[in-house]
């Protein structure tokens, strides 16, 4: 497709349930983004991939939180033992080589979780 | 440590009316870039422009224009002769030179009013 694709577009689960989020980039793109947004605040990064590089986990809140991605494809971002603080849009964006940051991230359209 | 703010959180303007948008960056880098995204009511990010921290030139495309100044520290965004069609929530971001992410500010909701 022409753009970045996420699935499940909503997702609600039960306390305590483990959930995996889906990301496809847009052909080409060799880095690869998971933002968190809860409700009516801004995006707070989760982690960075890019090609066969180590990814920066730098902003995963905590050890349930995790993802992988094979290449330059398709990621998967898992929350084990999920909580209802967990609950936000988790966004994926992509991008060409970061480089020195100034290139721009196209993003998907999210998926919205939801733990009760 | 960055920071980006939006000190705005909702505005509301009628239709034709300008309208600007405040974002409020802190950053101890030297060169950094600035973002502006357009979150539609669909959810779905839109990039609207990047501005390196070396450019302080302003910058106008269309209706919309923005005016760096890295005095203030600021990076506001105008719309002029607004349309229902601009209503959405507003993100201004910051990106260190060399980073992997964005910083987000937590967005100003523009509603335009027909």
């Amino acid at each position: 497709g022409a753009g970045v694709s996420q699935s499940p577009s909503n997702k609600v689960t039960e306390k305590g349930k483990d959930v995996e989020l889906r990301c496809d980039p847009i052909s080409g793109h060799t880095a690869l983004y998971w933002y968190r947004q809860r409700l009516g605040q801004g995006l707070e990064f989760l982690i960075y991939f890019q090609g066969n590089s180590a990814p920066d986990k730098s902003g995963l809140p905590s050890d349930r939180f995790s993802a992988e991605r094979t290449g330059e494809s398709v990621s998967t971002l898992t929350i084990q033992r999920t909580q209802q603080e967990d609950s936000a849009v988790y966004l994926c964006a992509s991008s060409l080589a970061s480089g020195q940051g100034g290139n721009e991230q196209f993003f998907g359209p999210g998926t919205r979780l939801t733990v009760l | 440590a960055q920071k980006v703010t939006q000190a705005q959180t909702e505005i509301s303007v009628v239709e034709k009316e300008d309208v600007t948008l405040d974002c409020v960056y802190e950053t101890r880098d030297t060169t950094y870039y600035l973002f502006w995204y357009k979150q539609p009511p669909s959810g779905e990010l839109v990039f609207l422009i990047r501005r390196n921290s070396f450019d302080e030139q302003n910058e106008i495309s269309g209706r919309y224009s923005w005016n760096f100044q890295k005095s203030t520290s600021s990076f506001n965004f105008t719309i002029t002769a607004s349309q229902v069609v601009d209503s959405a929530v507003y993100f201004c971001a910051l990106r260190r030179t060399g980073a992997n992410n964005l910083f987000f500010g937590t967005g100003t909701r523009l509603t335009v009013i027909p």
